[in-house]
């Protein structure tokens, strides 16, 4: 198994692009999430799905889109970058009993 | 509003010796509590799952230990390595969040010497 995977490792965008970050997960988990990471404020959670096709909003939802059309894919759409989204984000994973993987991570700077 | 502290922030130990890293949080209505370990520039593993129904899960070196009731997990580890380094994370799952949301503590960043 090659557990969570995403794409790009890095990625540098100009204000106002968009893009989307890839996850892929090969372990038929039901739960996936996107979470970000940044300095001072930990890991807060984007987006999530429950299942294909259902997908809800976490804490940090603002500017970040998501759809979940097959159980093994799940990836994160910005609309119109910005600096405040320079961050490295985490796709995850998890089980029945909640547990949870993780991907590497994508290193986003917007400059 | 379920809260994760983690102290301390950094702790440097000589190789050898055994440790532990605290996590509390402030609302024992948990789902379960996990820890994980983050290399820099790298991802999370995961070390140890608890259910809100278990005392304690051990792998290898590694015991981790929760109290609902006091709000707090701790991880002990045995025999500390130079490999040990990294910085280590516990999160809760929200149990009024059906995608499995984990609330993270802000890390202890362990650096063991040789």
């Amino acid at each position: 198994n090659a557990g969570v995977t995403q794409t790009p490792k890095f990625q540098v965008l100009k204000t106002g692009q968009s893009m989307t970050l890839q996850c892929a997960q090969d372990m038929n988990h039901e739960y996936m999430s996107w979470y970000r990471q940044d300095p001072g404020m930990g890991l807060r959670l984007i987006h999530y799905s429950v299942g294909a096709g259902i997908t809800d909003q976490g804490e940090v939802p603002n500017g970040y889109n998501v759809s979940r059309s097959t159980t093994e894919d799940f990836p994160l759409r910005l609309l119109s970058a910005a600096p405040s989204q320079t961050s490295v984000y985490f796709c995850a994973s998890g089980t029945g009993s909640y547990e949870q993987y993780f991907g590497p991570g994508t290193r986003l700077t917007v400059t | 509003k379920q809260e994760v502290t983690q102290i301390p922030a950094a702790l440097s130990v000589p190789e050898g010796e055994n440790l532990v890293l605290n996590c509390s949080f402030t609302d024992s209505a948990i789902y379960n509590l996990q820890w994980f370990r983050q290399d820099p520039g790298k991802g999370l593993t995961s070390l140890l799952l608890i259910q809100s129904s278990q005392r304690e899960q051990t792998s290898g070196r590694l015991n981790a230990s929760l109290d609902k009731s006091s709000g707090r997990s701790t991880l002990y580890i045995a025999a500390s390595q130079p490999g040990d380094s990294a910085t280590y994370l516990c999160a809760v799952r929200d149990p009024y969040n059906q995608g499995g949301k984990l609330i993270f503590g802000q890390g202890t960043e362990l650096s063991v010497k040789p």
